[in-house]
């Protein structure tokens, strides 16, 4: 496909369960971005990666969070031990280089809910 | 802590009406300002990434500009039309981290 995708689309978790997300970025497409977005608020950031190595974490709310893209395209943003205030929309982002310069290209998010 | 501002938080207008909100950032270790339009249940679209001081950019019915010096943005829209009704977002970034303002609702009646 031409755009950034999300698997899944929604998620329901009870809390204390495990999920992950995963972000397919625009082929060759250097950045990759994870962004959590509660209502009513615009995007945080949460980390950021080039090609394979994760060089900014400091958005990761906590250890629970996890995010990897090991061969530098697809990457998954794990939860373990979910809790109700993980429930919040995941926006995935990819840009061609930096994004001092280069525009990101949001995916459509996952909606995740836990009860 | 990096705070990025948006105002006002939502506009309503008529369709016709020129409209223009502003983003507000750190004016310190400024390297871009993008601004993206995003649609309900749909992903945000980068509109413009601004970098130099000064820049003013153009899309159609959109304009931008940016003063790095004080810290602001402006987003403009000539002739609002109801399909212009969206949430504009300004992301500020900063060595390699873009940090979003909450956004500016608007909505454009017929």
């Amino acid at each position: 496909g031409a755009g950034v995708s999300q698997s899944p689309r929604y998620k329901v978790a009870k809390r204390g369960q495990d999920v992950a997300l995963r972000c397919d970025p625009i082929s060759g497409h250097v950045s990759l971005f994870w962004y959590q977005q509660a209502l009513g608020q615009g995007p945080e950031f949460l980390t950021y990666f080039q090609n394979e190595a994760q060089l900014d974490k400091s958005g990761l709310p906590s250890d629970r969070f996890f995010a990897e893209r090991p061969e530098g395209s697809v990457s998954t943003l794990k939860i373990q031990r979910t809790q109700q205030e993980d429930s919040a929309v995941y926006l995935c982002a990819s840009s061609l280089r930096s994004p001092n310069y280069n525009e990101q290209f949001f995916g459509p998010g996952t909606r995740l809910t836990v009860l | 802590i990096l705070n990025v501002e948006q105002s006002p938080q939502s506009l309503h207008v008529q369709e016709g009406d020129s409209t223009n909100f502003t983003c507000s950032f750190p004016s310190s270790n400024f390297y871009a300002l993008h601004w993206y339009r995003w649609e309900t249940a749909k992903s945000p679209e980068a509109l413009f990434v601004m970098t130099l001081n000064g820049d003013e950019k153009k899309k159609g019915r959109i304009s931008a500009t940016l003063n790095t010096k004080e810290g602001y943005s402006y987003l403009y829209i000539k002739g609002s039309q109801p399909e212009d009704s969206a949430t504009y977002l300004c992301a500020f970034i900063s060595t390699d981290k873009l940090i979003f303002g909450t956004g500016t609702r608007l909505q454009v009646f017929p």
